[in-house]
């Protein structure tokens, strides 16, 4: 059916180093696939997204990797800020069915460490 | 930066009362959408609206909701009839072209019904 689940719940990383967000998701027919990023108390903040035609697409300090293989996405955050402490969020949609309905993923919580 | 804002940010009410929730979307935008977060849980689909009706809505998006745009600017949900389970953060969002591509969320309206 169609879900999008996250491998882990929560995720600490010290300040400098890469983070690494998994996402995995089930529908098959899923081709476009976005990271949001939620700080407490705000609505989810577009960070990169990917179509299924792309392996890989990189932004700043972001990288999007896709394996449609195994139906995995992950975001890699470069050298890692106390600022990128937040929930990350997957979601996926089918295109182009137009209407915005986003499948989001449980979300994993990323705590900085200094 | 151009915002979705919604207002109001916290909302109480008592079971069985209507309530509206608010929103202006971004000017340029012409897709728009509800989403809600019951907490600890994930960010969930509502409805999406274009073209002054609704383009797709989800089994959660029953006869108790209703959306509206009642002029340029605002874009609103309300509720007829509040149940308990309808306590949630509800966001809007919306962006220019359809499809869910780079939705802009705004900062939520925390919704209590006692």
């Amino acid at each position: 059916g169609e879900s999008v689940g996250l491998h882990l719940p929560t995720l600490s990383v010290q300040e400098g180093d890469n983070s690494i967000i998994n996402c995995a998701y089930s529908n098959s027919a899923s081709d476009y696939f976005i990271w949001y990023k939620q700080e407490s108390g705000k609505g989810p903040q577009f960070i990169i997204d990917i179509r299924s035609n792309m392996d890989k697409r990189q932004g700043q300090r972001v990288t999007v990797l896709l394996n449609k293989t195994v139906k995995h996405l992950s975001l890699q955050i470069a050298a890692t800020q106390p600022g990128d402490s937040a929930v990350y969020f997957c979601a996926e949609n089918i295109l182009p069915v137009l209407g915005g309905k986003l499948i989001f993923g449980q979300g994993t919580e990323l705590s900085v460490k200094p | 930066e151009p915002e979705v804002t919604q207002t109001p940010s916290h909302q109480v009410t008592q079971m069985g009362q209507e309530v509206i929730l608010r929103c202006v979307p971004i000017s340029n935008h012409l897709y728009f959408y509800w989403y809600r977060q019951i907490l600890g849980q994930k960010v969930e689909f509502l409805v999406s609206f274009y073209n002054n009706e609704i383009s797709e809505k989800s089994e959660i998006f029953d006869d108790q909701f209703s959306v509206e745009r009642p002029d340029g600017s605002n874009f609103t949900l309300k509720i007829r009839s509040t149940k308990l389970e309808d306590s949630a953060m509800y966001f809007c969002a919306s962006s220019e072209i359809g499809g869910s591509e780079k939705l802009f969320f705004g900062s939520g309206t925390q919704l209590s019904v006692l």
